[in-house]
């Protein structure tokens, strides 16, 4: 079966300009998180989406970060005016439920490089 | 708060010897804990996790976990490292319905 997936796997683009992130969560996955590691640094939440529920955005770093997620399923993270310290590897995962025993599938990331 | 912390944020071992990659938290309440890793540009997988029951989980590839509630760790070991092991591991620690609580990872490196 299909796992987690993201696209672009790359994306650069010039420091001002707005970038959207896709992520496609495994069907069936109720639950979908967005999260940000920066080079050599920890995972960082950005926000949480859970069924019908309104979302947890208490990790988004500022008003230029939005995130949506379309009949449940896929999701889209909006970068505006990115800035060169939204370099990072974005990555998104989803799991099955809110149950705290599920454990969260991972895609394989979007690498963006603010120029 | 919850948190997590991993000591050592590189760690060499030779091949063939003990792996040991060491995790503590803290929380309030009873946690779910989990390891992940990912390889040079990939996502996270799951190794293992502890929800509730047997306080030694086994996972993927060899690797153990050994959750100790008096120490509040999640330490976790493999008895033989391989060249493939090289990688980046991450604890994490997840309560109730709360997202989950990454530890900032480890790097592993394994000297042939």
């Amino acid at each position: 079966g299909a796992g987690v997936s993201q696209s672009p796997s790359n994306k650069v683009t010039e420091k001002g300009k707005d970038v959207e992130l896709r992520c496609d969560p495994i069907s069936g996955h109720t639950a979908l998180y967005w999260y940000r590691q920066s080079l050599g640094q920890g995972l960082e939440f950005l926000i949480y989406f859970q069924g019908n529920s309104a979302p947890d955005k208490s990790g988004l770093p500022s008003d230029r970060f939005s995130a949506e997620r379309t009949g449940g399923s896929v999701s889209t993270l909006t970068i505006q005016r990115t800035q060169q310290e939204d370099s990072a590897v974005y990555l998104c995962a989803s799991s099955l439920g809110r149950a705290s025993y599920n454990e969260q599938f991972f895609g394989p990331g979007t690498r963006l490089t603010v120029l | 708060a919850q948190s997590v912390t991993q000591l050592g944020s590189h760690v060499s071992v030779s091949e063939g010897a003990l792996v040991l990659l060491r995790c503590n938290y803290s929380s309030s309440v009873p946690p779910y804990l989990f390891w992940y890793v990912q390889y040079p540009n990939q996502g996270l997988q799951l190794l293992l996790k502890y929800t509730t029951g047997a306080t030694l989980v086994k996972g993927i590839n060899g690797f153990e976990a050994e959750f100790k509630k008096s120490e509040t760790s999640f330490h976790l070991t493999k008895p033989s490292a391989h060249m493939s092991d090289a990688a980046e591991y991450f604890c994490a620690l997840r309560t109730s319905y709360d997202k989950v609580i990454f530890g900032p990872g480890t790097s592993l490196s394994v000297i042939p």
